[in-house]
């Protein structure tokens, strides 16, 4: 079956600072990215949807100075939090689609981000 | 604006006992696709079910299974004989059949907790 693996499962880093988080497509090649922030008990709330070799498109109210993502193969996207301070504390998680627009998306085991 | 709401933050059953998580949606159109989503403690996310909204047949999966009301827009899921390792989060989801990008829309989560 279609895997996504991101990388680091748990990070841990100090306000200021900048992490990111790699997101892969393991069999397959994902033209489209998405990227969630999950708060504890609550759901997923999309951050930006991720199209390779073009620029990723935000929800609104996420910084995308903030919240960088870059897709620049068929088979990585990244999120890379800048500056970051405690309230960027939260669970990341990354899903990849197969195919086109109406194929099943999975997803990664997630990160979870602490910042101090 | 497509909704997804999810009445019932919390509901627990007997293992072998059969549970029923509801879950209501708002939208204009005609075309899309409804998914259950399980997010055990590892916090991975994975599809249980997904229903294509032309399809009038209610779809299962093994002990899993949907009742889909179009016209009323509901859409639950029935999980029979219950297992402890359905003990999670259950998330009901809504997706457009059309457009470019047909992001995941999802709901507040029913935590289901399985009684030895």
């Amino acid at each position: 079956g279609a895997v996504v693996s991101q990388h680091p499962s748990w990070v841990i880093c100090k306000s200021g600072t900048s992490v990111k988080i790699e997101c892969r497509s393991l069999d397959f090649q994902a033209t489209t990215m998405f990227w969630y922030r999950q708060f504890p008990k609550q759901s997923l709330m999309l951050m930006a949807t991720s199209n390779e070799g073009s620029k990723a498109t935000y929800e609104q109210g996420v910084e995308k100075d903030k919240f960088l993502i870059n897709h620049a193969s068929l088979t990585l996207s990244t999120l890379t939090v800048t500056s970051a301070h405690p309230e960027d504390s939260s669970f990341y998680i990354c899903s990849a689609r197969v195919g086109g627009a109406n194929t099943e998306a999975f997803f990664g085991q997630g990160t979870r981000l602490t910042v101090v | 604006a497509q909704t997804v709401t999810q009445s019932q933050p919390e509901m627990s059953v007997q293992e072998a006992e059969t549970v029923t998580l509801s879950c209501t949606y708002d939208t204009s159109e005609s075309d899309y696709y409804l998914f259950w989503y399980k997010q055990p403690p590892s916090r991975q996310m994975i599809l249980v079910i997904r229903q294509e909204a032309y399809k009038q047949q209610n779809a299962t999966e093994n002990r899993f299974s949907v009742n889909f009301q179009k016209a009323a827009k509901s859409f639950s899921l029935k999980i029979s004989d219950s297992q402890l390792g359905d003990a999670a989060m259950y998330f009901c989801a809504y997706r457009s059949a059309g457009g470019a990008t047909n992001k995941l829309i999802f709901g507040t989560g029913t935590l289901l907790a399985v009684q030895p």
